[in-house]
Parts: structure tokens; C-alpha cells; sequence
């Protein structure tokens, strides 16, 4: 069974640095799916990024990076010039086959709190 | 605008109580998903369905149930057999077919939270 891993339940950051939130996965597919998902105090669930397994080109979105290293099974991300809307807990997702043809689950990590301090 | 509708917000329920938390989606997404969060143990897979009048159950699905009579809806039923239900919910849905495509990141509702008195 996949499985998804944050080893930091809590971080800090000041504002304007960067700060970087660890994932890691375990799975025996070869294609899938990670995502990075933020839940600010609102608790409304909203997409970060996403990262294609076949691809080896990190993925980026403006101050949002990650560093994806396949055979590690490692999914990082990194905040650039980090904001002080950037405080949320933040989730690690995996997405791949259940076997059951057409069917895909979603496994999400136990989240990081992130806080940025001004 | 297109998006995921939950209600109630907040629901307080009493022990042996069955409760229904609703989920409209007008994305015209055909995969649906109900999870459950608790602090410290990030989110839960109850049920999901990919398409209308079939649904799987989750890693935590004893003590749900669900219905998927049309596409967009699906509505998580909490029974009295759910011994530990005070958590928030959260309703999501993807439109598929997810694998090499754009459609497969998941949109959430804003999510309900259910307290047992």
C-alpha cells in the first residue's frame, strides 16, 4: 500500500526567507501523481503544485518549487521570499492506481504547520 | 462560478444518532471523494466513487455510508456504528482520467464540521 510521510509536524520561517517542508512516498507504480495541498486557518483545501512522476523536470509556480527525486521517493517543497500569507498547514499528496481498473486514490501526508513570523 | 458546495457548515449531533452531510459539485467532475481530518492525523480516505451508482470504500469507511445517485452528488451518512465521529469533512472530486492528463487534481469544499454532544 502507498504510503505518504512528513517528518516535520511543525516549522517556522521569518518572513522573506525561504524554507523548505519534506514528503516522502512509498510506492511500487512507476506513474503517478504528488501534490502539494495548503490549508490556511480558513481550512479551505487549495493546490500549491503538482508534480508528474515521468517527468524529471522539477515542478515550479512562482515563489513554489519543488525538489522531486524519483528513486528516493522524495518530494520537497520550497517557499522563496515566504509571505506571511504563506501560514497554513501544509499537506503532501500522492496519487495513484488502487489495481481496480479505473479507480485512483488519493493518500495524503499528516501536514506540516507552517508559520511565518514578520 | 463552478466549485464544491458542503452543508451544513457545523452539525452537532447526539449520541446514536444518524447525521447526513451533503456534498453538491457543479463541475461536472466524475470522481468524488469524502475524507475525514483529525489534528495530527492529516486526511482520511472514507469512501470515494468514480463514477454514478458505484462507490469503494476508503481505509476508514465503518460507520459511513454513501449514496451516488447522480453525478453530483454525494452524501456521506455518519451512523450511530461510527464510535469516534467529532472531526471535520471534507468533500473533493477530480475529473478525471486522472493519470496523464490535467484533470486529476482535486478540488475541495470548504468542509463541515461535526461535533457529538
Amino acid at each position: 500500500a502507498q504510503t505518504v510521510t512528513q517528518s516535520q509536524p511543525e516549522m517556522s520561517v521569518q518572513e522573506a526567507e525561504t524554507v523548505t517542508l519534506s514528503c516522502t512516498y512509498d510506492t511500487s507504480e512507476n506513474n503517478y501523481y504528488l501534490f502539494w495541498y495548503k490549508q490556511p486557518p480558513s481550512r479551505q483545501m487549495i493546490l500549491v503544485i503538482r508534480q508528474e512522476a515521468y517527468k524529471q523536470q522539477n515542478a515550479t509556480e512562482n515563489r513554489f518549487s519543488v525538489n522531486f527525486q524519483k528513486a528516493a521517493k522524495s518530494f520537497s517543497l520550497k517557499i522563496s521570499d515566504s509571505q506571511l500569507g504563506d501560514t497554513a498547514m501544509y499537506f503532501c499528496a500522492f496519487m495513484g492506481d488502487t489495481g481496480t481498473s479505473g479507480t485512483y486514490k488519493y493518500i495524503f501526508g499528516t501536514g506540516t504547520r507552517l508559520k511565518v513570523l514578520a | 462560478d463552478g466549485g464544491i458546495t458542503q452543508s451544513p457548515k457545523y452539525l452537532f449531533r447526539k449520541e446514536g444518532q444518524n447525521v447526513t452531510l451533503s456534498c453538491e459539485q457543479n463541475l461536472n467532475h466524475d470522481a468524488m471523494y469524502w475524507y475525514r481530518q483529525d489534528p495530527g492525523q492529516g486526511l482520511r480516505l472514507i469512501y470515494y466513487s468514480q463514477i454514478v451508482n458505484d462507490f469503494q470504500k476508503g481505509d476508514i469507511a465503518e460507520g459511513y455510508s454513501v449514496s451516488r445517485e447522480k453525478k453530483e452528488s454525494f452524501p456521506l451518512t455518519v451512523t450511530s456504528a461510527q464510535k469516534n465521529p467529532t472531526a471535520f469533512y471534507l468533500c473533493a472530486s477530480t475529473g478525471g482520467p486522472p493519470l496523464g492528463s490535467g484533470a486529476n487534481v482535486l478540488t475541495f469544499g470548504a468542509g463541515s464540521r461535526l461535533t457529538v454532544l
